[in-house]
């Protein structure tokens, strides 16, 4: 199995909050990933990272924010959340370099009222 | 930039065989996955290809041609609970990028 971990697993939350969602790995993988996915639809990569002190932004424009300060830890942050919001973040991380398989976390499933 | 293409929806028999196509257009390759989804959970891995070829793993089986941009995985002696959504998913050399998924409904 996997160790990569994202709290919290189910978040209900009002307009204009701001949330922290976190995702840790303890497997030392150094790229790390967030997605974003709607029920029934596809994957879309909203954030990425190389290793510590790394980020950009992936395909789909997204209004959070994301830090890697330690190799482990990949946190996303929405300054104000909005029902437009509302969705489920998938974390990734995976090696660089060969068969590279990339790990999903259990998910957090967001609902902004 | 990155276009892959798979089919939305596909429907077989417990028991039977199924294969699920996958077509894509890169600009970089560096290996095709491909994740099996169940509703509300998140993907996991089936298998990886890098050169071209077939790759068998028990039960599943994916295929790759590079010179064709095609992939494809097949599905033997279907299970109910092999109901769910495969993706194909190229990578370049920074991060995956998925196709939309196959949902698979298995019958009795």
């Amino acid at each position: 199995e996997a160790d990569i971990y994202q709290t919290p697993r189910y978040l209900v939350i009002g307009t204009g909050k701001k949330i922290t969602l976190e995702c840790s790995q303890t497997m030392g993988h150094d790229k790390m990933y967030w997605y974003q996915q709607d029920p029934g639809m596809e994957l879309h990569l909203i954030h990425y990272s190389y290793g510590v002190n790394s980020t950009e932004k992936g395909d789909l424009s997204s209004e959070s924010t994301v830090s890697r300060i330690r190799t482990e830890h990949f946190p996303l942050t929405l300054e104000s959340a909005r029902p437009s919001h509302t969705s489920q973040y998938l974390c990734a991380s995976r090696w660089t370099g060969g068969t590279s398989e990339q790990f999903f976390g259990p998910g957090t499933r967001l609902t902004v009222l | 930039g990155q276009n892959i293409d798979q089919p939305t929806e596909m429907t077989a028999t417990e028991g039977a065989i199924v294969q699920i196509n996958c077509t894509y257009q890169t600009s970089g390759f560096n290996g095709l996955f491909w994740y099996q989804q169940h509703a509300g959970e998140a993907p996991t891995f089936l298998s990886y290809n890098v050169l071209d070829g077939l790759e068998e793993k028990g039960r599943f089986s994916s295929f790759l041609s590079r010179s064709k941009g095609y992939s494809y995985l097949l599905l033997k002696e279907l299970q109910m609970k092999d109901s769910a959504s495969y993706l194909c998913a190229v990578k370049d050399d920074y991060k995956l990028s998925f196709g939309a998924g196959t949902t698979v409904t298995v019958r009795a």
